[in-house]
């Protein structure tokens, strides 16, 4: 699976943009952009997925470049709630050999202060 | 909403006993996974399985073993185990095809 770089962290304040970036310059064709995030002691949760397209949800939007070698995860209206570790990470969807595995790197940690 | 419940949210277990934890999902997913999160190293992936009693290795398979008997239950076995199996675990399930869902973790120690 392509590696992606993320900051390690960020600080954003309430009710603003918080606009997550990742780099993933070795992605390949056929494998989508995933973004999840785990908040303190609790599992990961999904936001959202993309191959090429922009893509937007009740959560967040994904704004991937043309030459799909980096993106951008945006909160529109950042609350306090939304302080988590944010991870980017390419991988094919789940099917053939992969079975949907997800190799997770260090994320951001987003703070939301108010 | 999809749920992945794991047995329990914490454990403590004494060095050499057999531990095992458990992950029943409500969606009918036919994939399932175990993955183990430590401070610096991330979540890393232990075992995944796709189907009934199919099972694969992931990045850190040694000293764990699998068991998927029935489709919404995917255990994780600790044979004997040892302090530096100490970690969050989490179970994920999905569909094929689509994205995972993460249950709350259980945080194992091992004394």
């Amino acid at each position: 699976d392509a590696k992606t770089t993320q900051p390690p962290s960020m600080d954003c304040a309430e009710g603003r943009a918080a606009n997550l970036p990742c780099n993933h310059s070795t992605i390949s064709g056929n494998e989508y952009v995933y973004w999840y995030r785990q908040i303190h002691s609790q599992g990961p949760q999904y936001i959202i997925h993309g191959l090429k397209n922009n893509e937007t949800n009740e959560m967040a939007s994904l704004i991937i470049t043309e030459d799909r070698k980096s993106s951008t995860l945006i909160l529109p209206h950042a609350t306090l709630r939304d302080t988590a570790v944010y991870y980017c990470i390419v991988s094919p969807l789940a099917g053939g050999t992969s079975y949907g595995k997800l190799t997770f790197g260090q994320g951001t940690i987003l703070t939301v202060h108010p | 909403d999809v749920k992945v419940t794991q047995s329990s949210r914490y454990l403590v277990k004494r060095t050499g006993e057999k531990v095992f934890l458990e992950c029943v999902q409500d969606m009918d997913h036919e994939n399932m996974f175990w993955y183990r999160q430590d401070p610096g190293l991330g979540l890393r992936l232990i075992y995944f399985s796709y189907d009934v009693k199919m099972k694969e290795k992931g990045d850190i398979p040694e000293g764990y073993s699998v068991s998927r008997e029935k489709k919404e239950r995917f255990s994780l076995i600790l044979e004997s185990a040892s302090t530096n199996q100490t970690s969050m675990y989490l179970c994920a399930s999905s569909l094929r095809g689509r994205e995972a869902f993460f249950g709350q973790g259980t945080r194992l120690t091992v004394v």
